[in-house]
Formats: structure tokens, C-alpha cells, sequence
């Protein structure tokens, strides 16, 4: 089946320490993003990707860095550098038009700073 | 800047009836993409119902309907006969033009009661 598949679903760290969530997708979608949810809020933005060898930052990448080596795969790796990694963080991938650039998303990743 | 404001934390809805969730926008730019997730407990967001600036008619899937009151800048969720497992987040977005970063609202929690 065509999906985005995140690994780990939950991840624990130790403060210092730089870890890597990973994200793959078959659904042969040039654009890729990476969003952080804290608790009963909505997502924020931390990296975007259009195509291959290209990324931007989003609203707070601080702390974070990516690679999009493969069109299939982006995966993000929270640095020592984020003060309060501890989040929910979704890995989406979107289609072109007509369909409007619809963000599709996996399941997600639990990171808790121990 | 773009924005999106979902002023409801909260609602209940007995079930079988239905419930409209508001969600207003705000953007200087005539083209763009609207668009209603839903986020169960398990953390996945689904996607239910994207409306284009453009598009003449109001959005339909199933169940979902958006009402897009351009003038208003207004994109509300209506979920006709409502089910108990309608209870989860949900989530208004838009895409900003140019199509890659979609910015979210803060979500709103519906309740289904039996």
C-alpha cells in the first residue's frame, strides 16, 4: 500500500544527545515537510522540501536539520542545539494540482527528552 | 501574513445531529487552498475536505461538507449525523500561495456523545 511511513513511533532521548526520526514515502510526491505538535496545540512548520538536493526553513527550524538525498525519504534529526525537543512530530508529503498541494501525513513520532 | 483562527477549543454533539466547526482566514492573496483534517487519539491526521479560492460550489465528501464564505474569509467544517467516532481534533489549513507551506489553526476538540 502507498502511504509515508515515520519511524520510531516513540523515541526517548537524553538531554544532549542528537537523534534522527526518519520518513519515508511511496507515494511519488515531489514535496516533502516535516511539523512539530505540542500538546493541544495546532502544527507548526520546521523544514520543507520541493524536490530532491532542496530545503527550506520553516517557522522554527532552529535546532533541527534535514536531508533529502532520495525524492522517497527526508528525515529530520533534532540536535542538541533544540532547547525543548519533546513533541509530537509529523512527516507529510503533498501532491501537485489540481488537488491543491493536499498534505498528506503519516503516523507520526513521540520524542521525550529523559 | 497568512493566518487561521479556530475560535471554538471545544464542542459537543449529541450523536446523530449535526455540528459545524468554524474556522476563518485571513490572507491578502485572491489564489490559495483550504483545507479540514481530523486527529484521533493515535495521533495521525487525516485528511477530509480540501475548497479552492476559486471554486464555485462549496466542497463535499461524504459526510463533510466545507461552507466557504469567501467574503467572510470563512471555511467552516459541517459533519452532517454526527457518529461517536467523530470525537477527535480537528484542524483548518491553508496553503499559502505558491503551494508548498500550508499553515494550520489551533484545532478544535469535538465530542460526540452517545
Amino acid at each position: 500500500d502507498g502511504g509515508i511511513t515515520q519511524s520510531p513511533k516513540y523515541l526517548f532521548r537524553k538531554e544532549g544527545q542528537n537523534v534522527t526520526l526518519s520518513c519515508e514515502q511511496n507515494l511519488n510526491h515531489d514535496a516533502m515537510y516535516w511539523y512539530r505538535q505540542d500538546p493541544g496545540q495546532g502544527l507548526r512548520l520546521i523544514y520543507y522540501s520541493q524536490i530532491v538536493n532542496d530545503f527550506q526553513k520553516g517557522d522554527i527550524a532552529e535546532g533541527y536539520s534535514v536531508s533529502r538525498e532520495k525524492k522517497e525519504s527526508f528525515p529530520l534529526t533534532v540536535t542538541s542545539a533544540q532547547k525543548n525537543p519533546t513533541a509530537f512530530y509529523l512527516c507529510a508529503s503533498s501532491i501537485g494540482l489540481p488537488r491543491g498541494n493536499t498534505i498528506y501525513f503519516g503516523e507520526g513520532s513521540w520524542l521525550t527528552v529523559v | 501574513a497568512q493566518k487561521i483562527t479556530q475560535t471554538q477549543p471545544g464542542m459537543f454533539v449529541q450523536e446523530k445531529e449535526a455540528v459545524t466547526l468554524d474556522c476563518t482566514y485571513d490572507t491578502s492573496d485572491p489564489s490559495y487552498g483550504l483545507f479540514w483534517y481530523k486527529q484521533p487519539s493515535s495521533g495521525e491526521m487525516i485528511f477530509l475536505i480540501y475548497q479552492g479560492s476559486y471554486d464555485q460550489q462549496n466542497a463535499t465528501e461524504g459526510r463533510y461538507s466545507l461552507n466557504f464564505q469567501k467574503a467572510r474569509k470563512s471555511a467552516n467544517l459541517v459533519i452532517s449525523a454526527s457518529q461517536l467516532g467523530d470525537s477527535a481534533m480537528y484542524f483548518c489549513a491553508m496553503r499559502e500561495p505558491g503551494g508548498f507551506k500550508t499553515i494550520f489553526g489551533a484545532g478544535t476538540r469535538l465530542f460526540v456523545k452517545a
